[in-house]
């Protein structure tokens, strides 16, 4: 299994200021992937981060407001831009070591925005 | 109607019951099956993978998948406070690698 470290575990943030997420895997995998996981809610993927080239998106998220890094491929970074009190939510990082096989996930980072 | 169905309880047991946690899904495509476990204020963590039909048993933990169905299952022998939990089920396709999760099911093993 890999583990995953994400930082800042939590954050308080004011409205209109960005924060950058990091997620860190202890070994070398193929597919890192980010979430947003709302109050109570289920996971909702927000885009894959490829090593090397942009990220991909899902339905409803946009790189201006999510910009995705993967500069090798341990590590990723999620910004939340612009923030506005929608946007408190858990975020999660997620990695496979291969396609379709087991996803795992770091603990999570819970962002309010006031 | 959304691709993974689940019953988001809570369901509530006494300790040392037999819990049984269900998922059904629409994309008959979907071969990969996992189970995730999340406590409060947690990531999830993999408690189960499953390839395909089948049976798959790991300690307490047992998970049966029945593609003909569309249903997948988890079952916890012996169920403990420490149980308590969030369980997510979550699948995937060969063509997608991509997760699709169901709601979660709150579970509390009462002492």
């Amino acid at each position: 299994s890999a583990v995953i470290s994400q930082k800042p575990s939590r954050d308080i943030c004011q409205r209109g200021t960005s924060l950058t997420i990091q997620c860190q895997v202890d070994s070398q995998v193929t597919m890192m992937f980010w979430y947003r996981q709302q109050p109570g809610q289920s996971l909702t993927l927000i885009a894959t981060a490829n090593q090397g080239s942009e990220a991909t998106y899902e339905s409803g998220f946009v790189i201006d407001k999510f910009p995705i890094s993967r500069p090798n491929l341990t590590f990723s970074t999620l910004t939340v831009s612009n923030m506005s009190p929608e946007d408190s939510s858990i975020y999660l990082c997620s990695a496979e070591a291969q396609g379709n096989t087991e996803a795992f996930f770091g603990q999570g980072t819970r962002l309010t925005v006031v | 109607q959304k691709e993974v169905e689940q019953d988001p309880g809570p369901l509530s047991v006494p300790e040392g019951a037999i819990v049984s946690l269900n998922c059904t899904y629409s994309n008959s495509a979907f071969q990969y099956f996992m189970w995730y476990r999340q406590y409060s204020r947690k990531g999830p963590e993999l408690l189960m993978y499953t390839y395909s039909s089948g049976n798959k048993e790991d300690g307490r933990f047992t998970a049966q998948v029945d593609k003909s169905s569309k249903y997948i299952s988890l079952f916890i022998r012996d169920s403990q406070p420490s149980d308590s939990a969030t369980y997510l089920c979550a699948m995937s396709s060969d063509s997608s690698y991509k997760l699709i999760f169901g709601s979660g099911t709150r579970l509390l093993v009462r002492p």
